[in-house]
This record gives structure tokens, C-alpha cells and sequence, in this order.
């Protein structure tokens, strides 16, 4: 079966503007969550969604924010990008909320210039 | 707040040679644990996991993990590495609905 698939694959951004990514997870899944990854932080956890509704949240700014669709969809969006918002961001989804444990996308990578 | 140690964050290996990574998690019920490699700009790829059950855990591409409650560890494990396995890995942690918690990462490096 098609695994988590993430688009776009690579995005480069302006400092100011706002991006919008996308992750579709595999058939059945109703848990998608959200990771930054940068070489100095490593992974952090930016948000979970179950079911449409958001169920636990990192550390971040308000600037982050996310949503899930009926079908599974989960879109993260980031606004006022600042030059550190660069990075891979990676998408997870899961079965059961985590006890069968997460698949990831390949990710997309951020440059924010 | 519950934490994945990875002590090393980074380790040659000879091609041949075994291999064995270390993480410890926090004290705590026991939790979910995992082990994921990631490629260079590519996702990660779910090794193995531990739920409950036998301790020895036999995963993909020829690698088992230990889980030693007593000493709040998850090691990594591997008979013979190949060059292909030059990675990174990271351990993670669940536990109920809590979020994945991941080690800082160890990097894998094969010399022939």
C-alpha cells in the first residue's frame, strides 16, 4: 500500500511569506503528526491530529499552526517565516495514536532565505 | 519530562565488523520504544520495535534490539554491518498518547 506521502518534496521561501505543507498519510491511519528536524535542534515535535482534532502540541510559536481533513489529510502551515524556520519538516502517521508505531514521509525541506 | 539518550553521536565501524548502538530512555512504565535510520534528506524508516513481550526484538535489514528494563535500555544490534547501513539512527520513545520522544541521533559511518 502507498506510504505517507508529503508535497511539495523541496520549497524555498522569502523571509515574511507564509507556506503551506501537506501530508497524506497511509489508508486507514487517523493519527498524522509533525516534526521539524534541523541539524542544531534535531527532531522536535510541532503537533498531533487525530481524528480532526489537534491532541498534543510542541513548543512553537504561534506562527505554526495545522489541521486535519475528514480524510486523514493533514495539512501545517507556517506564517512570517523566519530564516530559522528552515528545515526538514516531517510527517508521521499512524494507526492506532502510536501504539503501532509511526511510518514517515520523506519529508519537505524548507529554505527560507 | 520523559527523555531518549543516545550517547553516541557518532561511530566508525569496519564492513564486517558488529555494531551496536546505544539509547536509554527515562524511567517510567514501560514505554513504547523504537529504533529508525534515516538516509541523507530522506524520512525515517522504522527499524523495529518494542511493545511488550519478549525482550529480543528482531527488526528489518538484519538488526535486533535488547530491551533491559533494569538498566532503561534499548540497544541497537547488529551481527555485520554493511556499507549500505551507513545511517543515521535514532531511538524513540511513546508511551500511551503521548508524543514520540527521539534521541539526538547517532551517525553511522562504514569504513571498508
Amino acid at each position: 500500500k502507498a506510504g505517507v506521502t508529503q508535497t511539495p518534496r523541496y520549497l524555498i521561501k522569502t523571509r515574511g511569506q507564509q507556506v503551506t505543507l501537506s501530508c497524506s498519510p497511509i489508508s486507514g491511519h487517523r493519527s498524522v503528526s509533525w516534526y521539524q528536524q534541523t541539524p542544531g535542534q534535531g527532531l522536535q515535535f510541532l503537533f498531533e491530529y487525530f481524528s480532526e482534532t489537534q491532541r498534543n502540541k510542541g513548543n512553537f510559536p504561534g506562527r505554526f499552526s495545522g489541521r486535519q481533513f475528514s480524510n486523514s489529510r493533514s495539512e501545517m502551515n507556517v506564517s512570517t517565516l523566519e530564516l530559522g524556520d528552515s528545515a526538514l519538516y516531517l510527517c508521521a502517521s499512524s494507526l492506532d495514536r502510536g501504539a503501532s508505531g509511526y511510518t514517515f514521509g520523506s519529508g519537505t525541506r524548507l529554505t527560507v532565505v | 519530562a520523559q527523555s531518549v539518550t543516545q550517547p553516541d553521536i557518532h561511530i566508525t565501524v569496519s564492513e564486517g565488523a558488529s555494531l551496536e548502538l546505544r539509547c536509554n530512555y527515562s524511567y517510567g512504565a514501560t514505554p513504547y520504544l523504537f529504533w529508525y535510520v534515516q538516509s541523507p534528506g530522506q524520512g525515517l524508516q522504522l527499524l523495529l520495535k518494542y511493545f511488550s513481550g519478549d525482550t529480543l526484538v528482531q527488526g528489518i535489514k538484519g538488526f535486533e534490539a535488547e530491551f533491559k528494563r533494569s538498566q532503561s535500555s534499548f540497544n541497537l544490534r547488529k551481527p555485520s554491518v554493511h556499507w549500505s547501513d551507513a545511517a543515521e539512527y535514532f531511538c524513540a520513545r511513546g508511551f500511551g498518547n503521548e508524543k514520540l520522544t527521539f534521541g539526538t541521533g547517532t551517525r553511522l559511518t562504514i569504513i571498508p
